[in-house]
């Protein structure tokens, strides 16, 4: 299939540690904040999203820390898994209901 | 399946030629949302629907694109008179339109012109 983001920049980890993505977002009215993943030729998948009245939130295996202050967010996967490599994408948006703005992404690749 | 599905997943045509892309989002879901997205750049909006109103357009959005969803569920997308340029990826999206719901996008269509 076909790459996506074949110039972005690149984070390396090795199998089972863990991983931080960092986004910077532009908009100081966004409230709300998505991280997908994205799979070559697939579209954006939907990972975790967390409300600017939080600034953490949990999944499975994956953190999100949002930091109003300097409009800064991260992502970071526990245990990173070579199923894990893809790019990744932050998103913002208002109340959840406007277009998304989505940052630039990083690429992770785990090494096995 | 039920998330977002969209078809064709591949589109080659030559420069000057229309093409139609149609999105059938998540079924209970009011609000449709398109994105182009180019190698190396995460998607940029183009226009969103909530029910059959159209509600927004990108200023990316030429005279040549129309978009349209007459019943409230599927959508289509029309580019008439390709250009190279329009050469992307074509992605839809579907949320339930409520505060602080995410998107969620359908795999693509790839468009690619000669």
């Amino acid at each position: 299939g076909e790459s996506v983001g074949l110039h972005l920049p690149t984070l390396s980890v090795q199998e089972g540690d863990n991983s931080i993505i960092n986004c910077a977002y532009s908009n100081s009215a966004s409230d709300y904040f998505i991280w997908y993943k994205q799979e070559s030729g697939k579209g954006p998948q939907f990972i975790i999203d967390i409300r600017s009245n939080m600034d953490k939130r949990q999944g499975q295996r994956v953190t999100v820390l949002l930091n109003k202050t300097v409009k800064h967010l991260s992502l970071q996967i526990a245990a990173t898994q070579p199923g894990d490599s893809a790019v990744y994408f932050c998103a913002e948006n208002i109340q959840g209901n406007t277009p998304l703005v989505f940052g630039k992404g990083t690429r992770l690749s785990v090494i096995a | 399946d039920t998330g977002v599905s969209q078809d064709p997943r591949h589109k080659i045509t030559k420069r000057g030629q229309n093409v139609t892309f149609r999105c059938d989002p998540i079924s209970e879901h009011n609000r449709l949302y398109w994105y182009r997205q180019t190698l190396g750049q995460g998607p940029e909006f183009l226009t969103y629907f909530q029910n059959e109103a159209q509600l927004e357009k990108s200023r990316l959005l030429s005279d040549r694109f129309s978009a349209e969803r007459p019943k409230g569920s599927f959508s289509t997308l029309e580019i008439q008179r390709t250009e190279q340029g329009d050469s992307a990826m074509y992605l839809c999206a579907s949320s339930a339109g409520q505060g602080g719901q995410p998107q969620h996008f359908g795999d693509g269509t790839r468009l690619s012109i000669l």
